[in-house]
């Protein structure tokens, strides 16, 4: 049983350019979120999928970022137009689509640094 | 108010010794709750979770909730070097999805 896996782990881009970050989940999950965290704070929350359709959107995610999963699998997260401030760990999670109560299994995350 | 709050650290405890660590959650609609391990630069492993009142055992972790108080904690006994790490306290709404965290608490096991 593979776990969430993120691509890719690092990025470095120049302000003002575009990303693109990848997040395979763990199959049979149907349930996706991806969350952002800073050096000293706790991840938070961004976004959520329910097979395809992204059914919650934090107001952390502004106009320039959009998610998508497509084919209820993989999801990605695009940033546009970066800034200094998108710099963080970005970490997606999955989870089973039965019961309320299953916990959130993380990937190891992609961390962006913008110069 | 921030929604999930978590002792101050760090937290140093000698090897051997029990690492308590506290976080108190300010919406009473919260129904579950988790913790994670981070390592430095890692994504958080989930622990230990617990939805009842009490104290609920997975080896040498203890989670502990009271939800009159608002308030759950995490136990670690026998703290081993490898412990050492930040600890994350998430909290989850019945309806809701999305897990709320705090900061974290680092922990230092001196050897």
């Amino acid at each position: 049983d593979t776990g969430v896996s993120q691509d890719p782990r690092h990025k470095i881009t120049k302000r003002g350019q575009n990303v693109t970050f990848r997040c395979d989940p763990i199959s049979e999950h149907n349930r996706l979120y991806w969350y952002r965290q800073t050096l000293g704070q706790g991840p938070e929350f961004l976004t959520y999928f329910q097979n395809e359709a992204q059914l919650e959107k934090s107001r952390l995610l502004s106009d320039r970022f959009s998610a998508e999963r497509p084919k209820g699998s993989f999801s990605t997260l695009e940033i546009q137009r970066t800034e200094q401030g998108d710099s963080a760990m970005y970490l997606c999670a999955s989870s089973p689509g039965e019961g309320r109560y299953q916990p959130q299994h993380f990937g190891d995350g992609t961390r962006l640094s913008i110069l | 108010q921030k929604e999930v709050e978590q002792n101050s650290g760090p937290l140093s405890v000698p090897e051997g010794a029990i690492a308590s660590l506290n976080c108190t959650y300010s919406d009473r609609g919260s129904q579950s709750f988790f913790w994670y391990r981070q390592y430095s630069g890692k994504s958080p492993e989930l622990i230990m979770f617990i939805y009842s009142n009490g104290d609920k055992e997975d080896g040498r972790f203890t989670a502990q909730l009271n939800k009159a108080s608002q308030y759950v904690s995490l136990l670690i006994r026998d703290s081993q070097p490898s412990d050492s790490a930040t600890y994350l306290c998430a909290v989850k709404r019945g309806n809701d999805y999305k897990l709320s965290f705090g900061a974290g608490t680092t922990v230092t096991v001196r050897a």
